[in-house]
């Protein structure tokens, strides 16, 4: 199984607040763990991967945060929203270098 | 700095049409391409993968080919129908980790 959860499905927060999102997968251990965010209009931007428990690496500058606890679990944070965090986060999951991505089905957030 | 480009970025056909899907990247050194399905407010699908080594990869319907030398890719789809309908975009990957940089989809509508 390459099932991937992520929640909450949608959020709406104040700019200001903090953010914890949630990716958990299934299946084959020590799998290379990704957030994308898509923003209106935008193309998909990879914000952070992980290729193993607590190993992140950050694509662009930015407001937010990552950690990987477990090995089948990464989590995006902030201390405090913008309202250009706005957007469609999405989490995905690869075994290894040559399989495919799979994504998990995204969480909707409105910062305002 | 890889860019990839999708054409067009929206399509209307008659159901049963056959189609094709173009994408073009900046720099040929990649690892794999990849074409996802985005149905509206969902995560990604993954449709076909093809390896840099390979021309083409075929999936029931669908057929990619990939011309790394000259930095394209295009996605057919035989006898299209409404169930095709959705955003389609393609993804090549560099370097380690499969870091994939997207383009920005081209939108497929399959009228009745």
């Amino acid at each position: 199984s390459q099932t991937i959860h992520q929640w909450p499905a949608t959020l709406v927060q104040p700019v200001g607040s903090p953010l914890s999102l949630e990716c958990t997968v299934e299946g084959t251990s020590n799998p290379n763990l990704y957030w994308y965010r898509q923003a209106a209009g935008r193309g998909l931007q990879l914000l952070f991967y992980s290729v193993g428990i607590g190993q992140i690496s950050s694509e662009v500058p930015q407001n937010l945060s990552a950690s990987r606890p477990q090995d089948r679990q990464f989590i995006l944070s902030s201390k405090k929203l913008l309202l250009s965090d706005s957007g469609f986060y999405l989490c995905a999951r690869q075994g290894n270098d040559n399989s495919p991505l799979h994504f998990g089905n995204g969480t909707r957030l409105t910062v305002t | 700095k890889q860019e990839v480009t999708q054409i067009p970025a929206a399509l209307s056909v008659p159901e049963g049409e056959n189609l094709v899907l173009n994408c073009s990247f900046t720099d040929s050194a990649i690892y794999n391409l990849q074409w996802f399905r985005q149905d509206p407010g969902k995560g990604l699908t993954s449709l076909l993968l093809i390896q840099s080594s390979q021309r083409e990869q075929t999936s029931g319907r669908l057929n990619a080919s990939l011309d790394k030398s000259s930095g394209r890719s295009t996605l057919y789809i035989a006898a299209s129908q409404p169930g095709d309908s959705a955003t389609y975009l393609c993804a090549v990957s560099t370097g380690t980790a499969s870091k994939l940089t997207f383009g920005t989809g081209t939108r497929l509508q399959v009228t009745l």
